[in-house]
């Protein structure tokens, strides 16, 4: 069965960093695209970043581009979101997901992890 | 970027009745068009991709048809678990892929 388990999520001072994780289980993690998805309360869904299985091709949305880093680590089976500069508006629900193999929408995605941004 | 416009925002059926929900994106997309469900508190849940393809255990009251700019999600008959929120996506025009705002589907 294939798991995607977010954590590192919380409340964060403006200005502040945090770094997200997502462990994957139930499928052969290296061979995948991952994605970071987020909601903001109330709000619908909003693409973040995307990393090939080999990490040699990385995208980012306009709005975290130079303040948030994706990463992964095919031997820990996972994931990593490193949030920098943080917002009042990166606010969010984020959620991990997987890439359908060879395609670019997402065939399962994790439980989220909430980041709140506040003074 | 590939803007994403829903409609309508709110739509009321009863429990048995045809939903149409529709989508329509800025440039065209080909038939790179997915279809995700999200209920309170949960993650979303991929329905239709590339337009028109079920995801797997789907059901088959679930269909997708449209190309290019105009997409339409059909629930042929709604059952009590299909009250909830959906989205489109594009993938075509990517990066970025973008989302509809959405299309909650209430109890009438």
């Amino acid at each position: 069965e294939v798991q995607l388990v977010e954590s590192g999520g919380g409340l964060v001072k403006p200005g502040g960093s945090l770094r997200l994780s997502c462990a994957a289980s139930g499928f052969t993690f290296s061979t995948y695209s991952m994605n970071w998805v987020r909601q903001a309360p109330g709000r619908g869904l909003e693409w973040v970043s995307s990393i090939n299985s080999g990490s040699s091709y990385i995208y980012y949305a306009d709005s975290v581009k130079g303040r948030f880093t994706i990463s992964r680590d095919n031997a820990k089976n996972s994931l990593y979101l490193q949030m920098n500069s943080l917002r009042d508006e990166d606010t969010a629900v984020y959620y991990c997901a997987r890439d359908t193999y060879g395609d670019y929408h997402q065939d399962y995605w994790g439980q989220g992890t909430l980041v709140t941004v506040s003074s | 970027e590939t803007v994403m416009t829903q409609s309508p925002a709110t739509l009321s059926v009863s429990p048995g009745e045809r939903a149409t929900l529709s989508c329509r994106a800025s440039q065209s997309v080909s038939s790179n068009l997915a279809w995700y469900q999200q209920k309170p508190g949960q993650a979303p849940r991929l329905l239709i991709y590339g337009a028109s393809t079920r995801a797997t255990g789907i059901p088959a009251r679930f269909s997708g048809s449209g190309s290019g700019t105009d997409f339409t999600l059909t629930i042929s008959s709604l059952q009590s678990e299909d009250f909830a929120v959906y989205y489109c996506q594009q993938y075509n025009n990517w990066p970025p892929s973008t989302f509809g705002q959405g299309t909650k589907v209430e109890i009438k």
